[in-house]
């Protein structure tokens, strides 16, 4: 069974620019959730997706957003990035209705520097 | 909202000793999950240990168990017998019943195992 998927690995973005990472979770999973890590905040919930619809947000401004497609692979898209959106983003997937429900399996991640 | 602390930035023992990392949480939730993950250099999250705060027992799996204090709001791991593969960031993270908010994680313990 193939665990979480994130594309790509690595990106290098200049300031100003957006970006899409992607994530596909594992078969059958239907709750996507993204987060944010870096040396300074730690590691930082983005959102959550189930059934195409966002469940949760964490507290980032709006030039962060998502979606979740009916095959349940997910899209985080960030746009007009700033130096400080370096980063590495986790996706997670689980299959029940929540994390609190079932175990959450995560992405090895995408790392992504901002010039 | 909720906070998680870990307070020891860095551990690090003698293969096959016992270790324990410490997490404190505040929250105002009475439902709630608990988990430990692991952080290898390959940067992917696993989950160790899950405790739901309404379960007195102590979570175990295999050498890894937990002292969960729900009075005192501390959620401790013990690593037996420990294993050069262990070493790692762990992360403490809590989530609320309801899932909002994602999953709060704690800035994280990085495990050294000496051979």
């Amino acid at each position: 069974k193939a665990g979480v998927t994130q594309t790509p690995r690595y990106l290098i973005k200049t300031r100003g620019q957006q970006v899409t990472l992607s994530c596909s979770p594992i078969s059958g999973h239907r709750s996507v959730s993204w987060y944010q890590q870096t040396p300074g905040q730690g590691l930082q919930f983005l959102f959550e997706y189930f059934s195409e619809t966002q469940r949760n947000k964490g507290n980032f401004p709006g030039r962060f957003s998502g979606r979740q497609f009916s095959n349940s692979r997910s899209e985080m898209n960030v746009s007009t990035l700033e130096l400080g959106d370096s980063a590495l983003y986790l996706c997670a997937s689980s299959a029940g209705t929540g994390l609190m429900n079932t175990e959450a399996f995560f992405g090895q991640g995408t790392r992504l520097t901002v010039v | 909202a909720q906070t998680v602390t870990q307070s020891q930035p860095e551990m690090s023992v003698q293969e096959a000793e016992t270790v324990t990392l410490s997490c404190t949480y505040d929250t105002s939730e009475n439902n709630y999950y608990l988990f430990w993950y692991k952080q290898p250099p390959s940067r992917q999250m696993i989950l160790v240990i899950r405790q739901e705060a309404y379960k007195q027992q102590n979570a175990t799996e295999n050498r890894f168990s937990v002292n969960f204090q729900k009075a005192a709001k501390s959620f401790s791991l013990k690593i037996s017998d420990s294993q050069l593969g262990d070493t790692a960031m762990y992360f403490c993270a809590f989530i609320p019943g309801g899932g909002a908010d994602g999953l709060t994680f704690g800035k994280g313990t990085h495990l050294i195992i000496q051979p």
